[in-house]
């Protein structure tokens, strides 16, 4: 069946990057999108960016612009997320969630997200 | 806050019919994008509910319907049950953010 298995949990320390991954199986990687999706403890859900499965292409939130780097690897049907310069409102669930493409579609399918929690 | 605007929360009795409005403007839901709507229940990831306006994925029930006019969507839940307590959130695209993917501030819905 068509899942998405992510990383696990991380523990960070202010001012560090963290990189979670996100591995698809059960469909033809390479014909999707992956958006990645923050949600803050307690919060609504807030729209990262997002990847091009097949020519790579990315579209980054305004408000992460210059921290967040998505990219994938298509012989592993995986793709990442790196979000750099940590500070303690980063701390949250991370979800990735494939699509069609990256504009005007739905997010059909979702991991069950990956917890990061930045502290001292 | 939110590009997209829900009410915070909503409630209905088992049984009862309750809606939960998404109001967008001229540069997201009015400029033409579509509206989908996401079901997360308590410490679980989102799951799509209602996709292009007022489509249901295959195993949502009927029940579950959503509309779509001018700068607004909404979701309807009739039959409520107690399993439909969950938090629900709309999604468009903005073009004044470039296109870029935007949700609702998330909807808490209480089965009383």
């Amino acid at each position: 069946q068509v899942q998405l298995v992510q990383s696990g949990a991380e523990v960070k320390m202010p001012g560090a990057s963290v990189k979670v991954s996100c591995k698809a199986s059960g469909y033809s990687f390479s014909n999707y999108a992956i958006h990645w999706v923050r949600q803050a403890p307690g919060q609504r859900l807030e729209w990262m960016g997002w990847i091009d499965a097949g020519n790579g292409n990315t579209k980054y939130s305004q408000k992460f612009q210059g921290r967040v780097t998505i990219t994938r690897d298509t012989s592993a049907s995986t793709a990442h997320m790196e979000l750099s310069s940590l500070r303690s409102e980063d701390t949250g669930v991370f979800y990735c969630a494939r699509a069609l493409g990256g504009y005007n579609y739905h997010m059909d399918v979702w991991g069950k997200g990956t917890t990061v929690t930045v502290s001292s | 806050q939110s590009v997209l605007t829900q009410p915070p929360s909503v409630s209905g009795a088992p049984g009862q019919r309750v809606t939960i409005s998404c109001t967008g403007s001229r540069s997201n839901i009015g400029a033409g994008y579509d509206v989908h709507w996401y079901q997360q229940l308590p410490g679980t990831a989102p799951k799509l509910l209602m996709y292009a306006n007022s489509n249901r994925p295959s195993g949502v029930p009927d029940r579950f319907s959503g509309f779509k006019s001018g700068t607004s969507a909404s979701l309807a839940i009739s039959g409520l049950q107690a399993e439909d307590e969950a938090d629900y959130y709309c999604q468009s695209y903005d073009s004044s953010l470039s296109a870029s993917a935007v949700f609702g501030g998330g909807t808490k819905l209480t089965v009383l």
